[in-house]
């Protein structure tokens, strides 16, 4: 079936330093959908990759979608105690289908 | 800014108990999915929506588990009986899917726990 694996599960980083998750699949991949979940939180949308090759930057976040849409990956450059949480990569399957969730990579960020 | 909207925030219930979880979509979004969150098993997809029709429910225990959207502004999710391997948070998810498929708006989740 669909699954999407996120890599690593967990990383812990000084402030300041660069954190990059990725989420990988042995399929290609119809889209991703990129999102965050503070501790206690509810998932909040950040940004949805559709094209091959596609690069898209808020801030300090780069979000990237591989060249035959088999991964993805999202760098956070210069951490902040504020990036901490868990960020997830999800495949909205067939262009509005499922909505499929990685397993998703905690960042903990260490003043 | 518009929200989806979750009751009850938290519940705790007996084993064998009905429970009941509401959620009411963003207006005019077309789209709503029902998620279960764990440490184990993390974000797990349940039963999804379009236009109020299900469209996938392969992921909910069919025995036990039941949802439904009995119209535009309520979608409501239902075990009975429920067990302790139930406790989780619950997420409702709206989004509005035409030709184009847009992020998803998640509730703040119903937290279950089953004693």
């Amino acid at each position: 079936g669909q699954q999407v694996m996120q890599i690593p599960q967990y990383q812990h980083v000084q402030e300041g330093e660069d954190f990059t998750t990725y989420c990988n699949s042995s399929t290609t991949l119809s889209n991703i959908q990129w999102y965050k979940q503070r501790p206690g939180g509810h998932p909040v949308f950040l940004i949805q990759l559709v094209k091959s090759g596609e690069v898209k930057k808020q801030k300090r976040l780069t979000f990237q979608f591989g060249e035959a849409k088999k991964n993805s990956s999202l760098h956070i450059t210069a951490t902040q105690t504020t990036d901490v949480g868990t960020y997830f990569c999800a495949e909205s399957y067939n262009q509005g289908g499922k909505l499929i969730f990685g397993q998703g990579t905690e960042l903990s960020v260490k003043p | 800014d518009a929200r989806v909207t979750q009751t009850p925030r938290h519940k705790v219930t007996e084993m064998g108990q009905e429970v009941t979880m509401r959620c009411q979509p963003i207006l005019g979004h077309n789209t709503v999915f029902w998620y279960r969150q764990t440490m184990m098993q993390g974000l797990e997809l349940l039963a999804y929506f379009r236009n109020r029709a299900p469209l996938d429910d392969s992921g909910m225990p069919k025995d036990r588990f039941s949802a439904e959207m009995p119209d535009a502004t309520l979608a409501t999710l239902k075990i009975q009986p429920s067990e302790p391997r139930d406790s989780a948070v619950y997420f409702c998810a709206s989004g509005l899917n035409r030709q184009h498929v847009y992020g998803y708006t998640f509730g703040s989740g119903t937290r279950l726990t089953v004693v």
